[in-house]
């Protein structure tokens, strides 16, 4: 069965740390694939996406992602997290007749 | 402005009764979702349909049922044989196709439904 996996239930970090979030998925073919956010008391926001091209998609507030094909990878990465970088982070990936499927999620905290 | 709207907020139900959460988008997409979100669990696809009047189940569709009558609309309704009703549910919408630029999930605000 398709799946996504994301390795991190929970991450702790300081402010200025560099941040990645590791992303598996279980599916032979084509892909799209993204990373939403959900800041707390708010809905999901779509933070990047990759559908084709150059496999290092950059996003918004600083964050990008690489999609490594052979390793069925898209993991996210910031430089430097600040404060308002907590939420809870999902990967998705859409498949064949557009069944778009979720990880469990990474709670990111960013200690000030 | 164009968007998703899910109605109402807040829910509650009692047992055994069914309850329906609508779902309306007026953002001209094909493709319409309904997932239900729990801690730890992440969002887990309930239902999903690609057009009208088509609809295809998710990975834990059981309990649930859907109707797909308009472009606009995707109600959901949580049976009583749903055995764990209570949870975060949201609805999104996108339009259709992989490797089409613009497709990506857009999502609703979420109804929390209480089951007493």
């Amino acid at each position: 069965a398709q799946s996504v996996s994301q390795h991190n239930h929970h991450v702790i970090l300081s402010e200025a740390a560099s941040l990645e979030l590791g992303c598996n998925y279980s599916y032979g073919g084509t892909v799209n694939l993204f990373w939403y956010v959900q800041y707390p008391g708010q809905h999901l926001q779509l933070l990047l996406k990759y559908f084709s091209g150059d496999p290092l998609v950059k996003g918004i507030k600083g964050f990008e992602a690489e999609f490594i094909k052979s390793k069925f990878s898209f993991n996210l990465r910031k430089p430097s997290v600040q404060w308002s970088d907590t939420a809870e982070y999902f990967c998705a990936v859409l498949i064949r007749d557009d069944k778009i499927i979720f990880g469990k999620g990474t709670r990111l905290h960013i200690l000030p | 402005d164009g968007g998703i709207t899910q109605s109402p907020k807040y829910l509650f139900r009692k047992e055994g009764q069914n309850v329906t959460l609508s779902c309306e988008q007026n953002l001209n997409h094909d493709a319409m979702y309904w997932y239900r979100q729990d801690p730890g669990q992440g969002l887990r696809l309930i239902y999903y349909s690609q057009i009208v009047n088509d609809f295809q189940k998710g990975d834990i569709a059981e309990g649930y049922s859907v109707s797909r009558e308009k472009k606009e609309s995707f109600p959901l309704t949580v049976t009583s044989a749903q055995k764990n009703p209570t949870a975060f549910y949201l609805c999104a919408s996108s339009k259709s196709g992989v490797r089409i630029p613009n497709t990506e999930a857009f999502f609703g605000q979420g109804t929390r439904l209480t089951v007493v």
